[in-house]
């Protein structure tokens, strides 16, 4: 069945630093969905990449969709405390399925 | 307001019950999920259904069952079949399938067996 593997699984950072976190999937996805989860929280939308090769961008986050539809980033500039939390990215086909997770702590 | 609800929010059981979390959601959305999730780890799927009456297994449906008798509610039952039910258990929702939109989660229930 489909996996996604996420990486890294842990990240601190001191504010004002960039943070990547980097998902694979072993097979072709019709999309890649984004997600945070706050300390205690649930999971949260952030985007959807649909198109091979997409790119968007919300303020300070930058995701993309990799040509092959099997890979994807999500990218944060100049971090702040507010960006704490566990980055999941999702591969969707008929279900969907998360990485493990990305846990970003961010040092004022 | 429109929304998820998972009740409740902890849950208590002895071992060898089998206890059933509720999931219930007010947005008309077809397709509904329950994930699992261990601390420090990602979610994983235990089932899913895309229409009532209508349900497929995810990764982890091992000693787990669920029911889709109405559009609104989507009930999961942990049985005393699963050798380590304590975890942290997540609903979602979507407007049809998945593949076209995102996942609405509900606030999740905290169960430990003890």
């Amino acid at each position: 069945g489909q996996q996604v593997m996420q990486i890294p699984q842990y990240q601190h950072v001191q504010e004002g630093e960039d943070f990547t976190t980097y998902c694979n999937s072993s097979t072709t996805l019709s999309n890649i969905q984004w997600y945070k989860q706050r300390p205690g929280g649930h999971p949260v939308f952030l985007i959807q990449l649909v198109k091979s090769g997409e790119v968007k961008k919300q303020k300070r986050l930058t995701f993309q969709f990799g040509e092959a539809k099997k890979n994807s980033s999500l990218h944060i500039t100049a971090t702040q405390t507010t960006d704490v939390g566990t980055y999941f990215c999702a591969g969707v086909n008929n279900d969907m399925r998360f990485g493990a997770g990305t846990r970003l702590t961010v040092k004022p | 307001d429109g929304g998820i609800t998972q009740s409740p929010k902890y849950l208590f059981r002895k071992e060898g019950q089998n206890v059933t979390l509720s999931c219930e959601q007010n947005l008309n959305h077809d397709a509904m999920y329950w994930y699992r999730q261990d601390p420090g780890q990602g979610l994983r799927l235990i089932y899913y259904s895309q229409i009532v009456n209508d349900f497929q297994k995810g990764d982890i449906a091992e000693g787990y069952s669920v029911s889709r008798e109405k559009k609104e509610s989507f009930p999961l039952t942990v049985t005393s079949a699963q050798k380590n039910p304590t975890a942290f258990y997540l609903c979602a929702s979507s407007r049809r399938q998945i593949r076209d939109t995102e996942a609405f989660f509900g606030q999740g229930t905290r169960l430990t067996v003890v």
